[in-house]
């Protein structure tokens, strides 16, 4: 059990460029979450999948964000035309997912890639 | 949707006790409480399901009024490795992902 792994730790681009985020969950865990943290806030939730599936995704999320999980494994969250607003802490965790949150299942949270747009 | 957490910020000389509070205005089906320490990621604390029962770990413990729609962690004697952000994440029945608060920021001074 590695942990949660996201990549890379920090990116720095500049406004409208894309940018790609990976994460790595626990291997055998089927559910994954991206979750955006800005200085002194709590995680605020983006998207999730169970398995391959994307179940849930934030209606705060803008067409400009788009997450992947192929093949349930690893997750790819990408955002095109990034702008000053999008700067912040992009948070994965995973959970086994073999039930709901509320039936005794902890997320395990990654170091999480921090972005800063110039 | 997203809970409340009081107070914002507390400071203690190591060996007080502290109380965060977490509040919400929806039903829920159990709170998670986490503690982040700076540049690092959350890291789970306990999960307490609607029941109202209470949780332990170590010197900290948990509480959970399914009525009141309030969680509470205690943290008793504190030590210096208890400083940090404690977020409470809350699940509404059947939406399978965690809403959290704001924070709570914790600092032990010596």
């Amino acid at each position: 059990d590695t942990g949660v792994s996201q990549d890379p730790r920090h990116k720095i681009t500049k406004r409208g460029q894309n940018v790609t985020f990976r994460c790595d969950p626990i291997s055998e865990h089927n559910r994954l979450y991206w979750y955006r943290q800005t200085l002194g806030q709590g995680p605020e939730f983006l998207t999730y999948f169970q398995n391959e599936a994307q179940l849930e995704k934030s209606r705060l999320l803008s067409d400009r964000f788009s997450a992947e999980r192929p093949k349930g494994s690893f997750s790819t969250l990408e955002i095109q035309r990034t702008e000053q607003g999008d700067s912040a802490m992009y948070l994965c965790a995973s959970s086994t997912g073999t039930g709901g949150i509320g039936t005794n299942e902890k997320l395990f949270f990654g170091s999480g890639t921090q972005l800063s747009v110039l | 949707q997203q809970p409340v957490q009081s107070p914002q910020a507390v400071i203690l000389r190591e060996g007080e006790d502290a109380v965060i509070n977490c509040s919400s205005s929806k039903a829920l089906y159990s709170v998670h409480w986490y503690r982040q320490k700076h540049g690092e990621a959350p890291v789970f604390l306990m999960i307490l399901l609607k029941g109202g029962e209470q949780k332990g770990h170590e010197k900290i413990s948990a509480s959970f009024n399914e009525k009141k729609q309030q969680s509470s962690l205690y943290l008793t004697a504190s030590q210096l490795s208890y400083s940090g952000t404690y977020f409470c994440g809350t699940e509404i029945s059947g939406a399978q992902k965690l809403v959290f608060g704001q924070g709570t920021r914790l600092t032990i001074n010596p």
